[in-house]
């Protein structure tokens, strides 16, 4: 069946960074687009960043654009998210599902971020 | 990128229809014909009910439909459950390859 786990999430301070994982199975990975979604209590889910099955197209919400980088290793169906320059905005569980043109087919559970000094 | 307009809240007793709308504008819901739907239960993921505006993914009862006129966007549940009571988002494509959620909808059972 299919399985996304994401990793890599915890407490960090303003300023810092973080850098998830997420580890597909159950499907062929390199045969899907896969993106990052976030959520909080308060404002719901915001989509963070998608990237093509081959890795060569990739976007990003304005909110993270430039802070944030999505990455990919089909070989090791892996799926990575490079935060920096984080805020306390930046805090919410963070969501690995696989596709993409606003089509998230199936979600990971997500992993936990928090931003605070 | 702001965020699509749902209803806070809607509400039915089992075996009711309720509707659920998704409001943008030009540049998103009115724009594309990439509008999703999903629901989430308490502590679990979010799972995909409706793609391309009215499409079903395999596995999903079809008391579940999707509709869209101008910029608005509409989810209709038929023969209300229990296990429905959830929380509802709609997504739709904002452009260049990027993509905006509702603000979600809380649907309760009587």
């Amino acid at each position: 069946q299919v399985q996304l786990v994401e990793s890599g999430g915890g407490l960090v301070k303003p300023g810092g960074s973080l850098r998830l994982s997420c580890v597909a199975s159950g499907f062929t990975f390199s045969d899907y687009y896969m993106s990052w979604i976030r959520q909080t209590p308060g404002k719901g889910l915001e989509w963070v960043s998608s990237i093509s099955s081959s890795g060569n197209t990739i976007s990003y919400a304005d909110s993270v654009k430039g802070r944030f980088t999505i990455s990919r290793d089909n070989a090791k169906k892996s799926l990575c998210l490079q935060m920096d320059s984080l805020g306390a905005e930046d805090t919410a569980d963070y969501h690995c599902v696989r596709g993409g043109r606003a089509n998230f087919g199936f979600w990971g559970l997500g992993t936990p971020v928090t931003v605070s000094s | 990128q702001s965020a699509l307009t749902q209803p806070r809240s809607v509400s039915g007793s089992p075996g009711q229809s309720v509707t659920i709308s998704c409001t943008g504008g030009s540049s998103d819901v009115g724009g594309y014909n990439s509008v999703s739907w999903y629901h989430q239960q308490p502590g679990k993921a979010p799972k995909l009910l409706i793609y391309d505006v009215s499409k079903r993914p395999s596995g999903v009862p079809n008391r579940f439909s999707g509709s869209k006129s101008g910029n608005t966007a509409s989810l209709t549940v038929s023969g209300l459950q229990a296990e429905d009571e959830a929380d509802y988002y709609c997504c739709s494509s904002a452009g260049s390859n990027t993509f905006v959620f509702g603000t979600g909808t809380k649907v309760t059972v009587l």
